[in-house]
């Protein structure tokens, strides 16, 4: 069965100071693994799509990556506007069905 | 904004009462998709369909169901409802039915009392 698990499950942050989320993840066959940012009281907001081991994708202070087992939602110099919750999902080979992770909660004090 | 319609936003009932969730998806979306909620269990996947036709199910209890209309909304029925249903439905679209990359809707806040 597809698993997905994220860590830690808090983080707080000064502004400015760099860290990493990570999703790991196990599928029989993954078919994408994605990032979404959810606000309290709103729904996910789509932000990355990663394919294949080794690939990454950036979006101002926010930068995805991916291996075989894990993926790492990485932010630089973080503001008190990036404070939301994180999620990670897969999507498997074998169905239709997008699983998320229980997400990180993000937390920056400016 | 995402485009998803969501209604009603907040509905308050009693258990064992039934209530319908309603969706309009992204204009050009036939991927319709409804999620779960709650504090201790994180986003929950119940269904999906896709232009009309149910493709994959989640944890969806059988006092739930869903369909999804030729005009593509979609709706939840919820039916006897407990205490523990209470939690936060979601609904999702995308343009195909295979993607990852779904677009959320506000939600519908369900309190069962």
């Amino acid at each position: 069965e597809d698993q997905v698990t994220q860590s830690p499950e808090a983080l707080r942050l000064q502004e400015g100071e760099s860290s990493s989320l990570n999703c790991s993840y196990t599928v029989s066959g993954l078919r994408g693994l994605f990032w979404y940012r959810q606000d309290p009281g709103k729904g996910p907001e789509f932000l990355f799509t990663l394919y294949s081991a080794g690939e990454e994708k950036e979006k101002e202070r926010l930068k995805a990556t991916l291996t075989k087992k894990e993926s790492f939602l990485h932010i630089t110099a973080p503001k008190p506007e990036d404070s939301a919750t994180y999620l990670c999902a897969v999507r498997d080979t074998g169905g239709f069905k997008t699983i998320f992770g229980a997400g990180t909660r993000l937390f920056v004090k400016a | 904004d995402s485009g998803v319609t969501q209604t009603p936003k907040h509905l308050i009932t009693a258990t064992g009462q039934r209530v319908t969730l309603r969706c309009s998806p992204r204009s050009g979306d036939l991927s319709v998709y409804w999620y779960q909620q709650s504090l201790d269990q994180g986003l929950q996947f119940l269904i999906q369909y896709y232009n009309g036709e149910e493709r994959a199910k989640g944890n969806i209890l059988e006092r739930f169901s869903a369909q999804q209309f030729p005009d593509l909304h979609s709706e939840l029925n919820l039916s006897s409802l407990e205490l523990g249903d209470s939690a936060l439905y979601f609904c999702a679209s995308g343009r195909t039915m295979d993607t990852g990359e779904l677009f959320f809707g506000e939600g519908s806040r369900l309190t069962v009392l």
